[in-house]
């Protein structure tokens, strides 16, 4: 079947507007992560969902960034009134069961640029 | 803490020359490793795992658990092995959570 999707491919916002990502995993697969790659940097861990239950938020910047996930499936990255300092490539994947050694899928990202 | 550290930003090599990419790991526990490669324009992807012990378009990587590094190694470098090589780490005190470099950029030149 299809890979992980990610949308929109690219998004360009306005200083303090408020953003949504969309993140469609492999149908089946039960762990999510959101990461956020930005230039030079490697990738930083922001979210991972086990189901729709998120144990570990602990990469979450601030309080401006929030995610769900809904049906064990779609995940949305929620970023409010974003900052320049938000402008990366934001990575979702997804593994079968979330255990340390399954293999992470990697969706295609989305470019957030905010000017 | 836990921490991946690739010290080399960029690796270049000649065609047929042997390569190795560092990486060394700070971890409380017995960490997972892993070696992800993000080709141009393509989707970052899983190289290999040490639990796997495998060897994937002859790379190698060891896990030194006294040296706390897993560098990635290939004897012959191909010119369609450039691109951005990220090694990573997991594990239970991590609840799993992956923690990856900030990744060795390979450019093999002809």
């Amino acid at each position: 079947g299809a890979g992980v999707s990610q949308s929109p491919s690219n998004k360009v916002t306005e200083k303090g507007k408020d953003v949504e990502l969309r993140c469609d995993p492999i149908s089946g697969h039960t762990a999510l992560y959101w990461y956020r790659q930005s230039l030079g940097q490697g990738l930083e861990f922001l979210i991972y969902f086990q189901g729709n239950s998120a144990p570990d938020k602990s990469g979450l910047p601030s309080d401006r960034f929030s995610a769900e996930r809904t049906g064990g499936s779609v995940s949305t990255l929620t970023i409010q009134r974003t900052q320049q300092e938000d402008s990366a490539v934001y990575l979702c994947a997804s593994s079968p069961w979330g255990t340390s050694h399954n293999e992470q899928f990697f969706g295609p990202g989305t470019r957030l640029t905010v000017l | 803490a836990q921490r991946v550290t690739q010290p080399e930003k960029l690796l270049s090599v000649f065609k047929g020359a042997p390569v190795e990419l560092k990486c060394n790991y700070s971890y409380s526990g017995s960490p997972e490793l892993f070696w992800y490669v993000q080709y141009s324009r393509q989707r970052l992807q899983l190289l290999l795992r040490h639990i796997s012990r495998e060897s994937i378009k002859g790379f190698t990587a060891d896990l030194n658990k006294g040296e706390t590094s897993f560098h990635l190694k290939k004897p012959f470098a191909q010119e369609e092995d450039s691109a951005m090589y990220y090694c990573a780490l997991s594990g239970r005190t991590g609840g799993f959570k992956t923690i990856f470099g900030a990744g060795t950029r390979l450019f093999v030149k002809a």
